[in-house]
């Protein structure tokens, strides 16, 4: 079975930009969560997907959003981007069935860096 | 809220040699889940192990073992015999029972040095 994708792997802008993630969650799975990974802040918690609408939600401002499709695959999009959100973006999905022991899976990550 | 803490910002082992990497956690939830996760240089995660909040026996995954302490909240992962290729961050994580469990909430991890 494969695994969770993310495309692109790398992408460079500049501030005031806007970027746009996608994942491609693994065969079955429903849930689609994605996190922020920086040296500073380390890993932080965005929000997460299920059928088609956002269950929870991270503390991010509204520039950070996202989306699902009917078949799991999600996007998130940040729109007027600054130096800050350079970062290892991260996209984990799981069955969404069983709570707390659903573990989640993750794809390779994008890395975006921001000039 | 969940906390995660990991108070070893990086640890050193010989290799075939055991480690323990420490996690202690913090939650108001009854039900939660426990999960080690490794990230190597190229930046994937990978899933090692997971622990339910209910399960009374601990947690093993081939060389990984999880030791549960419940009332200590702490969650250690031990990695038996290291190999080289073990070499990587690790981060201890979890998730509440309900509709957050979607939601991982993460220590500042621990690097690990496994030497030759």
């Amino acid at each position: 079975k494969a695994g969770v994708t993310q495309t692109p792997r790398y992408l460079i802008k500049t501030r005031g930009q806007q970027v746009t993630l996608s994942c491609s969650p693994i065969s079955g799975h429903r849930s689609v969560s994605w996190y922020q990974q920086t040296p500073g802040q380390g890993l932080q918690f965005l929000f997460e997907y299920f059928s088609e609408t956002q269950r929870n939600k991270g503390n991010f401002p509204g520039r950070f959003s996202g989306r699902q499709f009917s078949n799991s695959r999600s996007e998130m999009n940040v729109s007027t981007l600054e130096l800050g959100d350079s970062a290892l973006y991260l996209c984990a999905s799981n069955r969404g069935g069983r709570p707390e022991g659903e573990t989640q899976y993750f794809g390779p990550g994008t890395r975006l860096l921001v000039l | 809220a969940q906390k995660i803490t990991q108070t070893q910002p990086g640890m050193f082992v010989q290799e075939k040699e055991a480690v323990t990497l420490d996690c202690t956690y913090d939650t108001s939830d009854q039900s939660y889940g426990l999960f080690w996760y490794k990230q190597p240089s190229s930046g994937e995660m990978i899933f090692l192990i997971y622990q339910g909040s209910y399960d009374e026996q601990n947690a093993t995954e081939g060389r990984y073992s999880l030791n549960f302490q419940k009332a200590r909240k702490s969650a250690n992962l031990v990695i038996s015999a290291s190999q080289l290729g073990d070499s990587a961050m690790y981060f201890c994580a979890m998730n509440a029972g309900g509709t957050s469990y979607g939601k991982l909430t993460f220590g500042q991890g621990t690097i690990l040095t496994v030497h030759p």
